[in-house]
C-alpha cells in the first residue's frame, strides 16, 4: 500500500479564498483523523470518522472549516473562507480497529500559507 | 480530560549515547500508546506501539516501556546516531479513539 495520500503538499492562498485539503487512507482502514500542526499549540485533532461517519468534531476551530468523507477512499478538509491563522502542516491519518491495537499512520501533510 | 507531556521538550548530545525520552499521561483509561517520529518538514512515522496490556515493545535499537498504572511511558534509545536526529512524539490513544499527542521532545545527535 502507498500509505496515507494527501493532496496538495504545499497550499499558499490568499486571505478569504477557499481551501480544499485532500485525504485518500489506508484501504481497509475504518478510523479517518484530521490533525493540525504549528509551532505554538503542536499536534491538534481537528475531526475524526469512523466508518465514514464524523464522531468527534470538537476540535473543529470554526464553522469556516468543514469536513467531510463520502466513502470509505477519500475525504475532504475545507476551509471557507481562509485567513492568515489557518496557516499549518495539516495532517491526515489513517488506523484500523482491532480492539486495542490500532496503530495510526500519517500522511506526509499539507503546508498551508494563507497570505 | 487526558494531557500528555513529554519531557525534555529539547536534547543535544554526543553520537554513542543512551537516550532516554519521557512520555506522561493524566488518564490511565487507554488502548494504547504509540511513539512517532518527526523530520522537519515531514510528516510522523510510527516507530512503536504499545497496547494497554503490554509493559515493553522493541525494535532494532528502540525500546517503549509503559507503566499504565502511573500514567508513564519511556522511549530508551541505544548508541544513538545522528540520523536519529528528530522529534519524537507520543500520543495516547483513550477509549474514545482519538489520538492524543504530547509536545514532542527535539533530539539531535551530533557527531
Amino acid at each position: 500500500d502507498a500509505g496515507v495520500i494527501q493532496s496538495p503538499r504545499h497550499e499558499v492562498t490568499e486571505m478569504g479564498q477557499e481551501v480544499t485539503l485532500r485525504c485518500k487512507p489506508i484501504s481497509g482502514h475504518d478510523y479517518l483523523f484530521w490533525y493540525r500542526q504549528t509551532m505554538m499549540r503542536g499536534l491538534e485533532l481537528l475531526i475524526y470518522f469512523n466508518n465514514n461517519v464524523p464522531i468527534d468534531d470538537s476540535g473543529m476551530p470554526e464553522d469556516r472549516f468543514s469536513a467531510k468523507m463520502p466513502n470509505a477512499s477519500f475525504s475532504t478538509l475545507k476551509i471557507q473562507p481562509s485567513e492568515p491563522r489557518d496557516s499549518a502542516v495539516y495532517f491526515c491519518a489513517s488506523s484500523l480497529y482491532r480492539g486495542g491495537n490500532t496503530e495510526a499512520f500519517f500522511g506526509q501533510g499539507t503546508r498551508l500559507t494563507v497570505v | 480530560k487526558q494531557e500528555v507531556t513529554q519531557i525534555p521538550a529539547a536534547l543535544s548530545v554526543p553520537e554513542g549515547e543512551n537516550l532516554v525520552l519521557n512520555c506522561s499521561f493524566t488518564d490511565s483509561a487507554i488502548y494504547n500508546l504509540q511513539w512517532f517520529r518527526q523530520d522537519p518538514g515531514k510528516g510522523l512515522t510510527s516507530l512503536l506501539l504499545i497496547q494497554s496490556s503490554q509493559r515493553e515493545q522493541t525494535s532494532g535499537r528502540l525500546n517503549a516501556s509503559l507503566d499504565k498504572s502511573s500514567g508513564r511511558s519511556t522511549l530508551y534509545i541505544a548508541a544513538s546516531q545522528p540520523g536519529d536526529s528528530a522529534t519524537y512524539l507520543c500520543a495516547v490513544r483513550p477509549w474514545t479513539d482519538k489520538l492524543i499527542f504530547g509536545t514532542g521532545t527535539r533530539l539531535q545527535v551530533f557527531p
